[in-house]
C-alpha cells in the first residue's frame, strides 16, 4: 500500500465549480499535514497546512480524520488559475531538526472558462 | 533573489559522464533535501541533511553522491548514470525546530541521461 494515495484525476471543472479532493494516508503515527500545489514545470509550493480542527484560508478549506487516515481540499468558487497538481503531504513523528515530507503523487485540475 | 536555486535548470548526459547539480538556499534553514521526481510518481526523497550531517539516505543507488560543505549549500554529484534516472530533481530548505514545518523547493533540475 501506497505511504500516501490520491485520485491522479484530472478533475476537469468550469469556472465558479467548488471541487474536492481527497487523499488517504497509511501512517497512523503521522503527525502533521499539507497541500502543496505543483504547476506544470513547476516546483512544489505550500498551499497550506492541514489542522486536527479543519482550517480555511479564502476560497480552500482543508479538513482531516485522524481516525479515517484521510485528508481533503475543498476549492470553491475554481478560477482558471487554479488549474495545478495538488499534492497531499504528510510527516511521520518529527524525526528531530528535519521534515520528513511524504508526497502523493498528486491529484490534476484543470479548470475551464 | 529566490529563497532556494538550484543549477543547471537542465542537463543532459551521457551514462560515462560525471556532472554536479548545485542547490543555494538564501533562508537561513538548518536543513536541506535532495528529492527525485519521475513522471507520474511521486516526488522521492533522496537524501537529507540537517546541521550539514547526512541522516537520511533512502537506499540510493551510489552513482547519486551527496555532499553539503555548509549550510547553505548541497551538491548532488553524479556518475555513470542510467537512462532510467532521467527526472526533476528537486532541491529543498527547511527551519527544523520544534515540529514539521514548511519546506521551501527549487525550481529543479531536469535531467535527461542518455
Amino acid at each position: 500500500r501506497k505511504e500516501v494515495e490520491q485520485d491522479p484525476g484530472p478533475f476537469n471543472v468550469p469556472e465558479g465549480a467548488t471541487v474536492a479532493f481527497n487523499c488517504t494516508y497509511s501512517n497512523s503515527a503521522s503527525q502533521s499535514f499539507f497541500w502543496y500545489r505543483q504547476d506544470c514545470r513547476k516546483e512544489p509550493k505550500l498551499l497550506m497546512s492541514v489542522y486536527s480542527s479543519g482550517n480555511e484560508d479564502g476560497r480552500f478549506t482543508a479538513q482531516l480524520n485522524r481516525a479515517s487516515q484521510y485528508i481533503s481540499l475543498l476549492i470553491r468558487d475554481s478560477k482558471l488559475s487554479d488549474s495545478a497538481t495538488y499534492l497531499c503531504v504528510v510527516s511521520p513523528v518529527f524525526s528531530g531538526g528535519y521534515n520528513k515530507l511524504i508526497f502523493g503523487a498528486g491529484t490534476r485540475l484543470a479548470v475551464h472558462p | 533573489e529566490t529563497g532556494v536555486t538550484q543549477t543547471p535548470r537542465h542537463l543532459v548526459m551521457g551514462m560515462t559522464n560525471k556532472k554536479s547539480l548545485k542547490c543555494e538556499q538564501h533562508l537561513g534553514h538548518n536543513a536541506m533535501y535532495w528529492y527525485k521526481q519521475s513522471a507520474k510518481k511521486p516526488l522521492e526523497l533522496m537524501f537529507v541533511y540537517s546541521l550539514e550531517e547526512r541522516v537520511e539516505n533512502n537506499s540510493v543507488p551510489s552513482r547519486f553522491s551527496p555532499e553539503c560543505p555548509n549550510s547553505s549549500h548541497l551538491f548532488l554529484h553524479l556518475h555513470t548514470l542510467q537512462p532510467e534516472d532521467s527526472a526533476l530533481y528537486l532541491c529543498a530548505s527547511s527551519q527544523g525546530g520544534t515540529g514539521a514545518t514548511e519546506a521551501f523547493f527549487g525550481q529543479g533540475t531536469r535531467l535527461t541521461v542518455v
